[in-house]
């Protein structure tokens, strides 16, 4: 059964720092790894999909890698912002893309 | 163009009730999934649809948990003699195929008292 760990789960960071976020599964033979971030009291807004053959996806300021061998992912998030302030989740995607998530990293940026 | 959309908002239900939670996935996605997400579990996976194939309901906690999902498109989750540890937000997701990025709605909040 896979375990989708992250770490920390809590984080405060000054704006404009640069920072890493950290998602471990247990089972590598996932079809995707997904990171979202969701703000209180909202659903799950997709940020980065890297499919299993892939390494790592940019977007923006964001940029996630996939090691299936070591099972981690990591989420960096350049420049941030008070904006980023939320709750970021990943995602591994099993057979039928069935999602199993982590607890989440609360991300809190202060100016 | 429009996103996933989930129905009601907001539910409030007594005990034993049965009650119905909607979902609108995007036009032309073929794949289709509810998660619940409770203090005490995070989020968990309960149901996939995908196209006309038989869904898998490997995550249904039980069976007074049931969905459909009607002519490809609209999808219905019914939980019947409601207990207090079913409330919680239900996600409904869709993606264009079952590889995809998914894409989520706003949730159903279900408070059974």
């Amino acid at each position: 059964k896979q375990e989708v760990t992250q770490i920390p789960a809590a984080l405060s960071v000054p704006e404009g720092e640069n920072l890493v976020l950290n998602c471990s599964f247990t089972d590598s033979a996932i079809y995707n790894l997904q990171w979202f971030r969701q703000d209180p009291g909202k659903g799950l807004t997709s940020l980065l999909l890297i499919q299993s053959s892939q390494r790592e996806q940019t977007s923006g300021r964001l940029n996630a890698s996939l090691d299936k061998s070591s099972g981690r992912s990591t989420l960096y998030i350049a420049a941030s912002q008070p904006g980023d302030s939320a709750t970021y989740l990943c995602a591994g995607g099993g057979g039928g893309n069935k999602l199993t998530f982590g607890t989440g990293t609360q991300l809190k940026v202060e100016l | 163009g429009a996103g996933v959309s989930q129905s009601p908002s907001n539910k409030v239900t007594e005990k034993g009730k049965d009650v119905e939670l909607r979902c609108d996935p995007i036009s032309g996605h073929t794949a289709l999934y509810w998660y619940r997400q409770s203090l005490g579990q995070g989020l968990e996976f309960l149901i996939y649809f995908q196209g006309n194939s038989a869904p898998d309901k490997s995550g249904l906690p039980s069976d007074r948990f049931s969905a459909e999902r009607t002519g490809g498109s609209v999808s219905t989750l019914t939980i019947q003699r409601t207990q207090q540890e079913d409330s919680a937000v239900y996600l409904c997701a869709s993606s264009l195929s079952g590889r995809e990025t998914q894409y989520f709605g706003p949730g159903t909040r279900l408070l059974v008292l």
